[in-house]
């Protein structure tokens, strides 16, 4: 048990599109997912927290407009790039948690490569 | 200072051999400690967690913690090439936030 999917696994697009990224819990439901950003041989940094029908809280330095995190029930949550640039292309990972502040009961998606060119 | 120190490596071992891996944290707050294994383009994928201080044992992997030092361990007994990947420790306080080591490359060589 406990499965995230994302989806795309991949995507590439060209500068100044959007793009959608989705995040399913697929055998539990998860209040609070989270959106991840990671660079190359850098860590996961975390960019936002999402909890079902509320708005997303953003980290210090994460542009919510630009970052729209939409978590519309308890097993989907999407992160939209909004007016993508290069420096936007990372690898966004999401993860979902099965019981509410508990360490380990996060689960992650297997992550979505974004390319802008 | 990054909250998280970890050596990215590579690590380069012989099959059978015993890995140690490595972070040190400032954040006297951290209370939760994970170490995730992550393969190549996938998400991470929890191996062991401790909270507060101590050893923990599961199967090959060992998971120790000191607080006193701030340094956290973990240790894998007869390391297979199918250990190699990325290590990540990750710690956590009361808000519940997992902040990340940059990891560990790790390969095992058959």
């Amino acid at each position: 048990g406990a499965v995230v999917s994302q989806h795309p696994s991949r995507v590439i697009c060209k500068s100044g599109t959007s793009v959608k990224i989705e995040c399913r819990s697929l055998d539990f439901q998860a209040t609070t997912m989270f959106w991840y950003r990671q660079f190359p041989k850098q860590s996961l940094m975390l960019m936002a927290t999402s909890n079902e029908g509320s708005k997303a809280t953003y980290e210090q330095g994460v542009e919510k407009d630009k970052f729209l995190i939409n978590h519309a029930s308890l097993t989907l949550s999407t992160l939209t790039v909004t007016s993508a640039h290069p420096e936007d292309s990372s690898f966004y990972i999401c993860s979902a948690s099965r019981e509410e502040r508990v360490a380990h009961e996060q689960y992650f998606g297997p992550g979505t490569r974004l390319t802008v060119t | 200072q990054k909250e998280v120190e970890q050596d990215p490596g590579p690590l380069s071992v012989p099959e059978g051999a015993i890995v140690s891996l490595n972070c040190t944290y400032s954040n006297s707050a951290f209370q939760y400690f994970m170490w995730y294994r992550q393969y190549s383009r996938k998400g991470p994928e929890l191996l062991m967690y401790t909270y507060s201080s101590g050893n923990k044992e599961d199967g090959r992997f060992t998971a120790q913690v000191d607080k006193s030092s701030k340094y956290i361990s973990l240790f894998i007994r007869d390391s297979q090439p199918s250990d190699s990947a990325t290590y990540l420790c990750a710690m956590m306080d009361s808000s519940y936030k997992l902040i990340f080591g940059s990891g560990t490359r790790l390969l095992v060589r058959p």
